[in-house]
Order: C-alpha cells, then sequence, then structure tokens
C-alpha cells in the first residue's frame, strides 16, 4: 500500500515569511496528491490539490509542486499570515478508498 | 461552515455502553467513509461506504458497527469499547466512489471512553 512521508513536523515562520512543506510517497500508481489544513477542533478541509499529469498548480498564496519522477510532492505558502497557523496534511493515493495521510506539519505563523 | 454535520461534537461514555454518531451531507455525495483520528496523528481510514453499501472495512474491530441508512445518512455504532478507542471521530464525503477527488470532512466527534 502507499506510505507517504511528511517534514518537517514543525514549523515556525514569521508573518511574511514563505513556508514550504514536503512529502514523499511509495506507490508509483498513486496520481492524485492533495493538502489539508486542520484548524483546531476542526476537521481537514482541502486547500489545495494537484493530479499527476501537472507538475505544479498554484491557488493566490498557495502553491504545489508535484516531482513524478523523484515521488516527491510540496506545499508553498507565500506572504504567510497568522490565519495560516494550522497542522497540514499531505495524502496521496490512487482513489479515495486507498488514499495515506502524511503524518502532519505544526505550522505557526508569529505576527 | 462545513457541509457535512456530524453529531454529538463530544461524547464521553464507559466501556459497556451503547451509543452511536451521526453523519449527514446534502451534496448529494455517493461516497461516505469514517476515519478515526489520535492526537497529532493523520486520519485513519475505518470504514467506505459507495452508494449506501460497505465497499471499504479496514480491519476495524467489530465494537465498530457502521450504517448507512441512505444516501444522506452515516451513522457509527459503538458498543463495548475500550479507553483506547478514545479519539476524534471524522465523518467525510465525496462526490464519487472512488474518486478521486476532494474528500468533504465534517467537524468530528471527539469520543472519551472511560
Amino acid at each position: 500500500g502507499e506510505n507517504v512521508e511528511q517534514h518537517p513536523s514543525t514549523l515556525s515562520v514569521q508573518e511574511g515569511d514563505s513556508a514550504v512543506i514536503k512529502c514523499t510517497y511509495s506507490d508509483s500508481a498513486s496520481n492524485y496528491f492533495p493538502w489539508y489544513k486542520q484548524e483546531l477542533g476542526k476537521g481537514p478541509q482541502l486547500i489545495i490539490d494537484i493530479r499527476s499529469n501537472v507538475g505544479e498548480k498554484k491557488d493566490q498564496r498557495i502553491a504545489v509542486t508535484l516531482n513524478k519522477t523523484a515521488k516527491h510532492f510540496s506545499l508553498h505558502i507565500t506572504e504567510t499570515q497568522p490565519e495560516d497557523s494550522a497542522v497540514y496534511f499531505c495524502a496521496a493515493c490512487y482513489n479515495n478508498n486507498d488514499m495515506r495521510f502524511g503524518a502532519g506539519t505544526r505550522l505557526t505563523v508569529k505576527p | 461552515d462545513t457541509e457535512v454535520t456530524q453529531t454529538p461534537k463530544h461524547l464521553v461514555m464507559g466501556m459497556t455502553n451503547k451509543k452511536s454518531l451521526k453523519c449527514e451531507q446534502h451534496m448529494g455525495h455517493r461516497a461516505m467513509y469514517w476515519y478515526k483520528q489520535k492526537a497529532k496523528k493523520p486520519p485513519e481510514l475505518m470504514f467506505v461506504y459507495s452508494y449506501e453499501k460497505l465497499s471499504i472495512n479496514e480491519s476495524v474491530p467489530s465494537r465498530f458497527s457502521p450504517e448507512c441508512p441512505n444516501s444522506s445518512l452515516l451513522n457509527l455504532h459503538l458498543h463495548a469499547l475500550q479507553p483506547e478507542d478514545s479519539a476524534l471521530y471524522l465523518c467525510a464525503s465525496s462526490q464519487e466512489p472512488g474518486g478521486p477527488g476532494e474528500l468533504f470532512f465534517g467537524e468530528g466527534s471527539r469520543l472519551t471512553v472511560l
């Protein structure tokens, strides 16, 4: 089955700086790579996703890059704001039934 | 606001109790999921319902019993739980079984087993 590794486990940045979270996956059949944000006391919420036929995707301050050859993908948040503070999970799957999440990254944005 | 509603938000139960967690979505999604999330850990898949039929059971102990009464509702019946079952139980839905595509999560039911 799929195995997803995520780094770092914690990340602290100053407001306005960029944050980068990296994930690797093991199953070459995986073709869907979502990123979820989980705020305290809430369920995870999708913030961006990428499919294997695309190398990069951007949505305002958030971007994701995918390197299929190396089996790794990354989340980039620019101009971080305090409200970006949360736990971020990457995931990889071929279909939703085998989606596996990374261990999570706790991002703290200091004002 | 989440479009997947879970009740109750908090539940405390003894090891001999029987209780149920409930989940509802009105997005017309045909796949619904139960996940278990321990503190500081990622969500772990428990069950998948596709078109109201159980399609995935990730070797979950029988003290957890899922039920899908209709396309909008998902229940998780709990009986004779252990303290290690204390966790946040998340319900999710997606538009089509298999997808892959976005999972819409509820806010979860936090369960404490005494």
